[in-house]
């Protein structure tokens, strides 16, 4: 079964302290790897998708990249509107007969809290 | 470009009832996944729909299902609610199966 750790799961940071965020991954026939960010009572909003290790993707602050094994989302210099949740899920392959089967697991997230 | 839309925004049921929840996709979209998303935890998936046939299933019962219609709109309906089924249930829509998902705001069930 596809699984998905995200590490740590909560990351305070003052503003414009720069970390990364970890996503380790098992999955049978990776599709691709995505990112999403969520705020409070709002459903996640796509920010990256990486489909091959050594793949990098870049918008604003953020920086996703990938290995084999897992994913780093790097922020740098975050200010308090980066505050939310970020959410990491794999495509993985269901196998089940007949069509493109694939389906989304995610991880449980990073809470991540900038102070200003 | 309108995006993805959910109704009702929030929902209170009683234990044994049934619900349905709708979704209208993006425009362009013809794949449609649903999600529950439990306090604290990640979307987990329930189905997912593709030119209004089912395209695979998440290990959730068969009181948990669903349509698709031809403009690409969907339902999802649970039977029997169960106080467990109180979560956030997040449709997404996609261009195809396999390209990112775009998600709606949610609807919050509550089942008492």
């Amino acid at each position: 079964e596809d699984q998905v750790t995200q590490s740590p799961e909560a990351l305070r940071l003052q503003e414009g302290e720069s970390s990364s965020l970890n996503c380790s991954y098992t999955v049978s026939g990776l599709r691709g790897l995505f990112w999403y960010r969520q705020d409070p009572g709002k459903g996640p909003e796509f920010l990256f998708t990486l489909y091959s290790a050594g793949e990098e993707k870049e918008k604003e602050r953020l920086k996703a990249t990938l290995t084999k094994k897992e994913s780093f989302l790097h922020i740098t210099a975050p200010k308090p509107e980066d505050s939310a949740t970020y959410l990491c899920a794999v495509q993985g392959y269901m196998g089940n007969s007949g069509g493109s089967n694939y389906k989304l697991t995610f991880g449980k997230g990073t809470l991540l809290t900038v102070n200003p | 470009e309108t995006g993805v839309t959910q109704s009702p925004t929030h929902l209170i049921k009683t234990r044994g009832q049934q619900v349905t929840l709708r979704c209208s996709s993006q425009s362009g979209h013809n794949t449609v996944s649903w999600y529950q998303q439990a306090l604290g935890q990640g979307p987990q998936f329930i189905f997912q729909y593709y030119r209004e046939e089912e395209n695979g299933r998440g290990n959730f019962p068969p009181r948990f299902s669903g349509l698709q219609f031809p403009n690409y709109s969907s339902e999802l309906n649970v039977n029997a609610l169960e106080l467990d089924d109180s979560a956030l249930y997040l449709c997404a829509s996609s261009l195809d199966r396999t390209y990112e998902q775009y998600f709606g705001p949610g609807t919050r069930l509550t089942v008492t």
